[in-house]
């Protein structure tokens, strides 16, 4: 079947260590997002990357850090710099980055919470 | 920066009862999308508005991207226990770039 994988769907952290949460996509799309999302603040653009090897801050990079190495493949790490880490995340995939922006298909999402 | 509000944050209608949330830009949009999550999951594409005044339906549900397109709106028709969940828009600028996530109406329908 098409479509996006996270991985793991929950995580638990201590303070201070960095975790990498995983994104595979085969739909053979170009561009690759992460969000974040908390309760009552919609979906927030951490990252995204329009074609392999490149990739462009959202608007909470902050404390994040991705790569895009394969086009399959966007893992998002998560360091000990993040000062408030525990949330869902949420990545996604879309067709070309032509001007306007395609429908984004998401992943499951994967669940951090740190201890 | 681009900004985009939507209201209600929440909203408990009885089954049966119509539901309507807004969407709202700071700055003329290319282009809005509709998303629908249901509570545990992860957010689904509805819908695409492109065009000043475009409407479209699906079903129960109907969608409008204002004149100015600045603002859109979802109407939802005698709402069923199926329709539970948030309903998210997401508005691209007119220069292109990313698509800004509104926070989202939280739709709970009593039976």
């Amino acid at each position: 079947d098409g479509g996006i994988t996270q991985s793991p769907k929950y995580l638990f952290r201590k303070e201070g260590q960095n975790v990498t949460l995983s994104c595979e996509q085969n739909l053979n799309h170009d561009a690759m997002y992460w969000y974040r999302q908390d309760p009552g603040q919609g979906l927030r653009l951490i990252y995204y990357s329009q074609i392999v090897n490149d990739f462009q801050k959202g608007d909470i990079a902050e404390g994040y850090s991705v790569s895009r190495e394969k086009k399959e493949s966007f893992p998002l790490t998560v360091t000990s710099a993040q000062k408030n880490p525990t949330a869902f995340y949420l990545c996604a995939s879309s067709i070309g980055t032509g001007g306007v922006t395609g429908e984004l298909f998401f992943g499951e999402g994967s669940r951090l919470t740190v201890l | 920066g681009q900004q985009v509000m939507q209201i209600p944050q929440y909203q408990h209608v009885q089954e049966g009862e119509d539901f309507t949330t807004y969407c709202n830009s700071s700055t003329t949009l290319s282009n809005i999308q509709w998303y629908k999550q249901r509570p545990g999951g992860h957010p689904v594409f509805l819908i695409q508005l492109v065009k000043s005044g475009e409407v479209k339906k699906q079903k129960r549900l109907t969608f409008q991207f204002g004149e100015a397109k600045k603002n859109s709106s979802l109407h939802i028709t005698a709402t069923q226990t199926t329709d539970v969940g948030t309903y998210f828009c997401a508005g691209q600028g007119n220069q292109g770039g990313k698509l800004i996530f509104g926070q989202g109406t939280e739709l709970s329908v009593k039976p």
